[in-house]
């Protein structure tokens, strides 16, 4: 298994709705990261875990949450969300040792109405 | 800081021409660089990357970069390009912050192929 599988594929939410995005990977990597990306934008980094701990949060609101129940999910809780973080979230994740890049899921496009 | 910038927010050619996107890295230290395309409403793939092996790149899909550290650029070219190569481009970065790695993205081209 060489994917990183995102679901759902597409979501649409309430402002004061709570839903949750997921990622899963089978390649036993060990390090897993959010990326959100707006429309013509590049991916802007959310979130890294390594070893199914929170290293690096890039200032990330804290209506998202993330949660990584083990090394192969990655789970993004969504809390009270505004319009403006409707955008496509992008799950990806990597070996030890970053020269071997990162493999990126499909992701989620999230509307928020 | 490492940085990458991308020259070029579109770049049109026709089907069988030269593709060339260009991505320049400032770095104070040889860097890891990779090339990612994104397809319409889809997620990132590698392309190729640059981890100080050699110079010259090769890639899927018949791409490949080379680094030149003189001109501090990774740039990226294919000699004949497909319909299917359009796509938007991201040249990216390995950034170091607190005992981690993160993938940092340049601007992005977008390739547009005319038949």
């Amino acid at each position: 298994d060489t994917e990183v599988t995102q679901t759902p594929k597409h979501l649409v939410m309430g402002m004061t709705n709570k839903k949750s995005l997921k990622c899963e990977q089978h390649m036993g990597h060990r390090a897993m990261y959010w990326y959100k990306q707006k429309a013509k934008k590049p991916p802007e980094l959310m979130f890294v875990y390594s070893y199914e701990k929170l290293s690096i949060n890039e200032s990330v609101p804290s209506r998202f949450s993330p949660e990584c129940p083990n090394s192969s999910l990655l789970n993004l809780h969504l809390h009270a969300l505004q319009p403006e973080d409707s955008a496509l979230y992008l799950c990806a994740s990597s070996q030890e040792g970053f020269f071997y890049g990162y493999t990126f899921g499909s992701g989620t496009r999230l509307t928020v109405v | 800081a490492q940085s990458v910038t991308q020259l070029g927010s579109h770049v049109s050619v026709s089907e069988g021409a030269l593709v060339l996107l260009r991505c320049n890295y400032s770095s104070s230290v040889p860097p890891y660089l990779f090339w990612y395309v994104q397809y319409p409403n889809q997620g990132l793939q590698l392309l190729l990357k640059y981890t100080s092996a050699a110079t010259l790149v090769k890639g899927i899909n018949g791409f490949e970069a080379e680094f030149k550290k003189s001109e501090t650029s990774f740039h990226l070219t294919k000699p004949s390009a497909h319909m299917s190569d359009a796509a938007e481009y991201f040249c990216a970065v390995i950034l170091t912050q607190g005992g981690s790695e993160k993938l940092v993205f340049g601007k992005g081209t977008k390739l547009t192929v005319n038949p």
